[in-house]
């Protein structure tokens, strides 16, 4: 079974720096997504960003990249230039391809707090 | 595009009555649902799969008697929590699987609902 690994259970930055939250996973596929998602205190679900497997090219969006580095296993995401509405609840989760295995598998979290 | 929503956004319910939450894809057609349950400063656990049609498929460890799932069209879902206790307040959360996006879909969350059993 798939596992998604989050080291950090708390993580906090000051405004306008940048941060770093780890995801290590563990498969035995070779062709799989992860995801990043916020979970902010309205509890809404929030896509940041996605990395397909076979994509040797790190996914960005706008303030928020990915460090993919798929023989490691590690998927860490970059905020830029963080702001007070990225506090929230991060999850880096996993799902694998093909077939009906739409299954996502997360990590336990990363609470972001922004400091002023 | 791509909103869930979900019904009732909170419930408060006695022990040993049963409550049907509602998972609806407001602007899509949704092949697959997924309902999760997430207890207070934790991650999301999948609960079951379920497509349109067919009976969902239950993670273990699951009760499916408990947790009776129906998916009677592709843009809505229920979760009907049976003899609930309170063990079984939580936050629970649906998402939704594109039909049309193929192999490279987004899932959508609903924005969740939170149930407390007294």
């Amino acid at each position: 079974a798939q596992t998604v690994t989050q080291s950090q259970p708390e993580m906090s930055v000051q405004e306008a720096e940048t941060v770093t939250l780890s995801c290590t996973y563990d498969t035995s596929e070779s062709d799989y997504y992860l995801f990043w998602y916020k979970q902010p205190p309205s509890r809404q679900m929030i896509l940041v960003i996605r990395q397909e497997a076979y994509k040797q090219q790190n996914a960005t969006e706008n303030r928020f990249s990915v460090n993919f580095q798929k023989a490691a296993k590690s998927f860490s995401l970059k905020i830029s230039d963080s702001q007070l509405g990225d506090a929230a609840m991060y999850f880096c989760a996993y799902r694998g391809s093909g077939g009906s295995n739409y299954k996502l598998t997360f990590g336990k979290g990363t609470l972001l707090t922004v400091n002023p | 595009g791509a909103v869930v929503s979900q019904h009732p956004s909170w419930v408060i319910c006695k022990s040993g009555t049963s409550v049907k939450i509602e998972c609806r894809s407001l602007d899509f057609q949704a092949t697959t649902m997924f309902w999760y349950r997430q207890f207070p400063k934790q991650s999301l656990m999948l609960m079951a799969t379920s497509n349109e049609g067919s009976k969902a498929t239950y993670e273990q460890g699951v009760e499916k008697d408990k947790f009776l799932i129906n998916h009677a069209s592709l843009t809505l879902s229920t979760l009907t929590v049976t003899s609930a206790h309170p063990e079984d307040s939580s936050f629970y959360i649906c998402s939704a699987r594109h039909l049309e996006t193929g192999e490279n879909n987004e899932q959508y969350f609903g924005p969740g609902t939170r149930l407390t059993v007294t």
